[in-house]
C-alpha cells in the first residue's frame, strides 16, 4: 500500500522566515510528485510536479525535491508571507492514475 | 485559464437516497477522476475514467458508486444509496495525457448525509 506521510502536521513561523515541510512515501515506484495548496474548505491548487527521473523544481518562492532512493520530497517556501497560509498537500502518483496523498502541512505565517 | 468545474457546490441529502455529482473537465483533457476527502483526513482516490471507461477503482469504490460521461463535457458520479459514511468533500480532477502531467482539481462537492 503506498503510504505518504507529512511532517510536521502542524507549524507556525513568522513572516519572512523560510518554510521546510517535508513528505515522505513508502513506495519508491512513483511516476511523479506533486505538491498542492489547500485553503479551508476549498479546492486543491496544483504548485509543482517533479517527475520520478528529476531532483528538484521551482517556481517563483517554491523550490520542491525530491529524493526516490530514501522516499523523500521537500517543499521550501522562501520568504513567507501570511498569504502563504494554507495547508499544502504531497501526492505521488502510481500507475500511471492514483495520487496517493498525505494528510498535509497545515501552515500559519504570522505577520 | 481552463479550470474543473464542479456543481452543486454543496449537497445535503437524507441516507438512503441516491446523489449526482457534476464535473465538467477541462476541455481537452482525456482522463477523468473522483477523489474524495473525509473531514480531517485524507484526499482518497476513487476511481479513474479514460477512453469511456473505468481504468482504475479503489476498495472504496463499491457497487454503489457508478460514473458517467454522458457527453462530450460532463463527468458524474453517482451514489445509488448514500449512507452517513459518504459525507466528505468529492473532487472532480482531469489531466491531459501521460504520466508526466499535472491533474488539475476542481473546487469540490460538499456532500452531508443525514
Amino acid at each position: 500500500k503506498q503510504e505518504v506521510t507529512q511532517i510536521p502536521a502542524a507549524l507556525s513561523v513568522p513572516e519572512g522566515e523560510n518554510l521546510v515541510l517535508n513528505c515522505s512515501f513508502t513506495d519508491s515506484a512513483i511516476y511523479n510528485l506533486q505538491w498542492f495548496r489547500q485553503d479551508p474548505g476549498k479546492g486543491l491548487t496544483s504548485l509543482l510536479l517533479i517527475q520520478s527521473s528529476q531532483r528538484e523544481q521551482t517556481s517563483g518562492r517554491l523550490n520542491a525535491s525530491l529524493d526516490k532512493s530514501s522516499g523523500r520530497s521537500t517543499l521550501y517556501i522562501a520568504a513567507s508571507q501570511p498569504g502563504d497560509s494554507a495547508t499544502y498537500l504531497c501526492a505521488g502518483l502510481y500507475g500511471n492514475n492514483r495520487l496517493a496523498f498525505g494528510k498535509g502541512n497545515q501552515v500559519v505565517v504570522i505577520p | 485559464e481552463p479550470e474543473v468545474t464542479q456543481t452543486p457546490s454543496h449537497q445535503v441529502t437524507q441516507m438512503g437516497q441516491e446523489v449526482i455529482l457534476r464535473c465538467v473537465p477541462i476541455s481537452n483533457h482525456l482522463y477523468f477522476y473522483w477523489y474524495r476527502q473525509i473531514l480531517g483526513q485524507k484526499v482518497e482516490f476513487l476511481v479513474s475514467f479514460y477512453n469511456n471507461e473505468i481504468s482504475e477503482k479503489s476498495e472504496i469504490f463499491d457497487d454503489q458508486f457508478s460514473v458517467e460521461r454522458p457527453d462530450g463535457s460532463n463527468f458524474t458520479l453517482k451514489i445509488r444509496s448514500t449512507k452517513l459514511e459518504d459525507s466528505a468533500m468529492y473532487f472532480c480532477a482531469s489531466k491531459a495525457r501521460g504520466e508526466g502531467e499535472t491533474q488539475y482539481f476542481g473546487p469540490g462537492t460538499r456532500l452531508l448525509v443525514l
